[in-house]
């Protein structure tokens, strides 16, 4: 069975600093993709970034970047200079089957970890 | 260019009663997903539609039912309302190029 899990409930950085939500996950399929997504008080999950299993780099989006490590099983997403407004939930997620090849399956989430940036 | 939207924002519902949550895709995706997220917790997927059928569901029971319409929107049902199904609702569409969410649903069973 997919399962991912995140094992900090709670981060604090200071503004300016970088931090490094952990992500692991557990699957048998050959073929996935990785989410990671952020989830201010209003609700929404907005989409941060996406590794898929046969990506050879690493994913970065601007000040976020995953550190894909696919031996470990680990899909850590690193936030460089935090800033005030990254406070909020931050959640890992995974899908059976690359994006490329596939429309969009059932995600499966982790418990989420909470970032809270101090100025 | 119009993301997920779901009606209403906010619901109160006593125990027993039923429940029909609605979700607008984005414009272009044609296939609907929805999850249950209950406080302090990741969302869990309950099922998807695409072309106006059910293709994939999770662990939830049948009281929870949706549908599809022909313009991709899609309906949330839950009938025999539970105090534990007070949780916030996503909508989420999706095509080749990934998901996105709406701001959901905040339902609350007393």
């Amino acid at each position: 069975a997919q399962k991912i899990t995140q094992t900090q409930p709670g981060m604090f950085v200071q503004e300016k600093e970088a931090v490094t939500l952990d992500c692991t996950y557990d699957t048998s399929d050959p073929s996935y993709g990785l989410f990671w997504y952020k989830q201010p008080s209003s609700g929404e999950m907005i989409f941060l970034i996406y590794q898929g299993s046969y990506d050879q780099q690493n994913a970065t989006e601007g000040r976020y970047s995953l550190n894909f490590q696919k031996a470990r099983k680990s899909a850590n997403l690193v936030i460089s200079a935090s800033q005030l407004g990254d406070s909020a939930m931050y959640f890992c997620a995974m899908r059976g089957g690359d994006m490329i090849y596939n429309q969009g399956g059932k995600l499966i989430f982790g418990q989420g970890t909470e970032l809270s940036v101090k100025p | 260019d119009a993301g997920v939207t779901q009606s209403p924002t906010h619901l109160i519902k006593t125990r027993g009663q039923q429940v029909t949550l609605r979700c607008s895709p984005k414009s272009g995706h044609d296939t609907v997903s929805w999850y249950q997220q209950a406080l302090g917790q990741g969302p869990q997927f309950i099922f998807q539609y695409y072309e106006e059928e059910e293709r994939q569901r999770g662990n939830f029971p049948d009281r929870f039912s949706g549908h599809q319409f022909p313009n991709y929107s899609s309906e949330l049902n839950v009938n025999a309302l539970l105090l534990g199904d007070s949780a916030l609702y996503l909508c989420a569409s999706s095509w080749s190029g990934g998901y996105t969410f709406g701001s959901g649903t905040r339902l609350t069973v007393v």
